[in-house]
C-alpha cells in the first residue's frame, strides 16, 4: 500500500521557471492538501481540495495554482518560481467530512528555487 | 481567520520526566484535533487524534481537549530519548490547520 506518492523528492529551479509537484493517494481519501514548511514555521497550508471537483485557497495561496485531477491525483504548480518559494513541500490526504481522520503525509518535496 | 498556536520551545526534559506540551486554536467550529510527531527531514506522523471533551490515553502518550477554553495539550510520561522530535498540533474544520510546532528533547 503506497498511501501518499509524491514527485519530485529534490527539485533547484532558478527563478522564474514553472514547474508543477505531483501527489497521488491510493487510499481513496476525499480531501488533499498541499503545506510548505519552512525552519520555525510549521506547516502552512496553501491549498486544499476537500473532494473531487472542489479546490480552496489556505494561508498562503499566493504564486501557487492546483488542480484535483481526479480523486487520486492533486498537483501543485509554480507559475514563475521565486526564491522565497524555497521550501519543503508536503502533501496531505484525509478521509474528510465532519470528523475527520487523520492526515497521512507524502515524504515531501525539497525545492529549492535560486 | 483559523490559527493554532504552540509555544515554540525548545523544551527540554530528562529521560523518565513528564512532557507536557500545549496548543490553542481560534476557530470555535473547529471538530477534530491532532498531535503529530516529527523527526528532522521526515514526514509528520500521527500520534494522537482526540474530537472529545476529555481525556484519551494510549500507552505513554495522554491528549487533552477543552473546547470551552478552544485547548488541547498532550502529555508524554516516562519520555525517552526517541521521543525527540518536534511536535506539531492540528485542527480540522474543512481543511486541516498546523500550529508552528514545538521541538522537544529528552535527555538521558
Amino acid at each position: 500500500n503506497a498511501g501518499v506518492t509524491q514527485t519530485p523528492k529534490f527539485q533547484v529551479l532558478k527563478t522564474g521557471q514553472s514547474m508543477t509537484l505531483q501527489c497521488a493517494q491510493d487510499m481513496n481519501h476525499n480531501s488533499m492538501y498541499w503545506y510548505r514548511q519552512d525552519p520555525g514555521m510549521g506547516l502552512r497550508l496553501i491549498y486544499y481540495s476537500a473532494s473531487e471537483g472542489t479546490t480552496d485557497k489556505g494561508e498562503v495561496p499566493n504564486g501557487y495554482n492546483v488542480s484535483r485531477l481526479n480523486k487520486r491525483e492533486f498537483s501543485l504548480r509554480l507559475e514563475s518560481a521565486a526564491p522565497s518559494q524555497t521550501s519543503v513541500y508536503f502533501c496531505a490526504s484525509s478521509v474528510g467530512g465532519h470528523l475527520n481522520t487523520e492526515a497521512f503525509f507524502g515524504q515531501g518535496t525539497r525545492l529549492t528555487v535560486v | 481567520q483559523k490559527e493554532v498556536e504552540q509555544n515554540s520551545g525548545p523544551l527540554s526534559v530528562p529521560e523518565g520526566a513528564i512532557a507536557s506540551l500545549n496548543c490553542t486554536y481560534s476557530d470555535r467550529g473547529s471538530q477534530s484535533f491532532f498531535w503529530y510527531r516529527q523527526y528532522s527531514g521526515k514526514s509528520p506522523e500521527l500520534i494522537m487524534s482526540i474530537y472529545s471533551n476529555g481525556d484519551k490515553e494510549d500507552g505513554r502518550f495522554t491528549a487533552q481537549l477543552n473546547k470551552a477554553s478552544q485547548y488541547v495539550s498532550l502529555l508524554i510520561r516516562d519520555s525517552q530519548p526517541s521521543d525527540s522530535a518536534t511536535y506539531l498540533c492540528a485542527a480540522y474544520n474543512n481543511d486541516m490547520r498546523f500550529g508552528a510546532g514545538t521541538r522537544l528533547t529528552v535527555k538521558p
